[in-house]
């Protein structure tokens, strides 16, 4: 396994365009999380999975976000009519279950730029 | 609500140097606090993750503490290397909740 997987790396869009985005994790982890982050900010929780429940979504999460995780393996991220202000990195991380014992383990990113 | 502050926000040292990072955050009911390192334009790299019974955490030239009662975590980089710039996040998990909430990180520079 070679740790959380996502792609695209980059995405350039134009406003209003659909996205979606791919985040593999590691395989044995039943947790998978959504993160946003802007330039010179910290990350920003989006939504969590465990297995294919999702379980919780932040407010940050607007009508125009879904995340699925079908099978409790992979999970897409769709961004529906695209704005400037959605240009971010979208960052995926994985964690087994038993919070308090393991880390979580973040994806490369997708760069989302809206133009 | 948590929140978590990094101070500095930003940090230039020459070569060799050793630093410290600091952390704080507001609630000190938490799992647990995890430092990241973060590339330019990348995603984030574990460096060392601390439980809350755990005073600290090392990992070759770098250890990190915790001090929950006061809800404070500082990094020590000893013999600071160019290859060590980068922005050092820090992160908790705590509460009711399943989610890390994140500081605004410090970006380091080291000069050579």
């Amino acid at each position: 396994d070679t740790g959380v997987s996502q792609d695209p790396r980059h995405k350039i869009t134009k406003r209003g365009q659909n996205v979606t985005f791919r985040c593999d994790p590691i395989s044995e982890h039943n947790r998978l999380y959504w993160y946003r982050q802007t330039l010179g900010q910290g990350p920003e929780f989006l939504t969590y999975f465990q297995n294919e429940a999702q379980l919780e979504k932040s407010r940050l999460l607007s009508d125009r976000f879904s995340a699925e995780r079908p099978k409790g393996s992979f999970s897409t991220l769709e961004i529906q009519r695209t704005e400037q202000g959605d240009s971010a990195m979208y960052l995926c991380a994985s964690s087994p279950q038993g919070r308090d014992s393991y880390g979580y383990t973040f994806g490369s990113g997708t760069r989302l730029t809206v133009v | 609500k948590q929140e978590v502050t990094q101070i500095p926000a930003a940090l230039s040292v020459p070569e060799g140097e050793n630093l410290v990072l600091n952390c704080s955050f507001t609630d000190s009911a938490i799992y647990n606090l995890q430092w990241f390192r973060q590339d330019p334009g990348k995603g984030l790299t574990s460096l060392l993750l601390i439980q809350s019974s755990q005073r600290e955490q090392t990992s070759g030239r770098l250890n990190a503490s915790l001090d929950k009662s006061s809800g404070r975590s500082t990094l020590y980089i000893a013999a600071s290397q160019p290859g060590d710039s980068a922005t050092y996040l820090c992160a908790v998990l705590g509460g009711a909740t399943n989610k890390l909430i994140f500081g605004t990180g410090t970006l380091l520079a080291v000069q050579p």
